[in-house]
């Protein structure tokens, strides 16, 4: 039982690339979570997901897009990347269960620096 | 929308004794408060939680209290030790039909020196 896992780890990226992070989680569970971590600033939601093809805007989404085609799979898409979006991402995901869980299980981040 | 304040930003205290970390939240509808910790480079992970029909919730050197009335909730560490050591957040939400949007806290610096 892997988890969550996220693919890359690590990635550094020029001024107006593009790019995809992957999420993956082994657990079946519904919802999905993208957030992204900066210094003195805590986590904050990026997007999340509620089922397999539903996704919504968190706090903090312009400048990303999401998919969730499976409901193991979450990805979230840089088009255009700009320093500002330097920073660590975590997944995380969670399950509805009987009575409702709140409990995030994350993942082990991507560091991405856009130069 | 929800917004969480976290106090003290940083904290030392030596082995052995008690930390308390304290933040507030401004959503009276937000329902669940959990905790969680972050070692350097790792990932966050839940050390407790709380819901809003709960005042107080131990497991044990750790608790957390909840004072809905106040809007905050706190997490109180005994006889701490070295590897208490990291970053702690607090967070809250609404747990609901569809989703957990957790909110948190700015994260508290703790050092427990030896």
């Amino acid at each position: 039982n892997a988890g969550v896992t996220q693919t890359p780890k690590f990635r550094v990226l020029k001024t107006g690339q593009s790019m995809t992070l992957l999420c993956a989680q082994d657990m079946n569970h519904e919802y999905m979570y993208w957030y992204r971590q900066d210094p003195g600033m805590g986590l904050r939601l990026i997007h999340y997901s509620v089922g397999e093809g539903t996704t919504a805007k968190g706090e903090v989404p312009d400048g990303y897009n999401v998919s969730r085609l499976k409901k193991q799979n979450f990805l979230l898409g840089l088009e255009s990347a700009a320093p500002s979006q330097t920073s660590v991402y975590f997944c995380a995901s969670s399950s509805r269960g009987v009575v409702l869980s709140g409990e995030q299980f994350f993942g082990p981040g991507t560091r991405l620096t856009v130069l | 929308g929800e917004n969480v304040e976290q106090h003290p930003s940083t904290l030392s205290v030596q082995e052995g004794d008690s930390a308390v970390i304290k933040c507030t939240y401004s959503d009276s509808a937000s329902n669940y408060f959990p905790w969680y910790k972050q070692e350097l480079g790792k990932r966050p992970q839940l050390i407790i939680d709380i819901r809003s029909n709960v005042g107080e919730k131990k497991d044990q050197r750790i608790a957390v209290t909840l004072n809905k009335t106040a809007k905050h909730f706190s997490l109180h560490i005994t006889e701490t030790q070295p590897e208490d050591s990291a970053v702690y957040f607090c967070a809250a939400s609404r747990v609901e039909e569809y989703g957990n949007k957790l909110v948190f806290g700015a994260g508290t610096i703790l050092r427990v020196k030896s």
